[in-house]
């Protein structure tokens, strides 16, 4: 299995609603990436997550809140979100570096969830 | 602070063309590079990866070649097809101060390409 699976690929919200996004991999990778991605924009990363702990945390506001119950899974959960938070949310995994550069691997990208907060 | 930019922004081709993307780094200091393909709407899907100590790779009718020294990489793509279309973005995995285990990529802004019929 090469892919990240992420649900719900579409997704319409409102700005009181609660929501979790998810992401799954089964490739052993033990570093996962949410990643929000606005039109025309490369993809910006907003947390990584590395051995199921928080490593980066790219100053993301706290209505998004990261969650990694396993090796294998990742959760994005949403509250009181603004519509200025529509977007397409990317997850990505890879294997973390070894300290000195050793293994040097690619990300997997999944196929995304578009978020529209109306 | 790591840059990439990919040249150019946009290409519009007549199917059967060969074409080139650009994408140049401003540090030389990268583990590897990776090109993507984007459908709109849609994630990202990895065409290759080129390790920091590699020159090339190749993939069917994509090739990529890597100059750390002269922070470039290229994409060819022969004889191009309509299914082509997408953009087109690549990424850079620097080293990392610290020996942080994580990685982060750096992005270009993307190529959008059109192959005509």
């Amino acid at each position: 299995d090469t892919e990240v699976t992420q649900t719900p690929k579409h997704l319409v919200m409102g700005m009181t609603n609660k929501k979790s996004l998810k992401c799954e991999q089964h490739m052993g990778h033990r570093a996962m990436y949410w990643y929000k991605q606005k039109a025309k924009k490369p993809p910006e990363l907003m947390f990584v997550y590395s051995y199921e702990k928080l490593s980066i945390n790219e100053s993301v506001p706290s209505r998004f809140s990261p969650e990694c119950p396993n090796s294998s899974l990742l959760n994005l959960h949403l509250h009181a979100l603004q519509p200025e938070d529509s977007a397409l949310y990317l997850c990505a995994s890879s294997q973390p570096m070894g300290l000195r550069g050793e293994g040097s691997y690619g990300y997997t990208f999944g196929s995304g969830t578009r978020l529209t907060v109306v | 602070k790591q840059e990439v930019t990919q040249i150019p922004a946009a290409l519009s081709v007549p199917e059967g063309e060969n074409l080139v993307l650009n994408c140049s780094f401003t540090d030389s200091a990268i583990y590897n590079l990776q090109w993507f393909r984007q459908d709109p709407g849609k994630g990202l899907t990895s065409l290759l990866l080129i390790q920091s100590s590699q020159r090339e790779q190749t993939s069917g009718r994509l090739n990529a070649s890597l100059d750390k020294s002269s922070g470039r990489s290229t994409l060819y793509i022969a004889a191009s097809q309509p299914g082509d279309s997408a953009t087109y973005l690549c990424a850079v995995r620097p080293q990392n101060a610290g020996g942080t285990s994580y990685g982060k990529l750096t992005f270009g802004q993307g190529t959008i390409l059109t192959v005509h019929p």
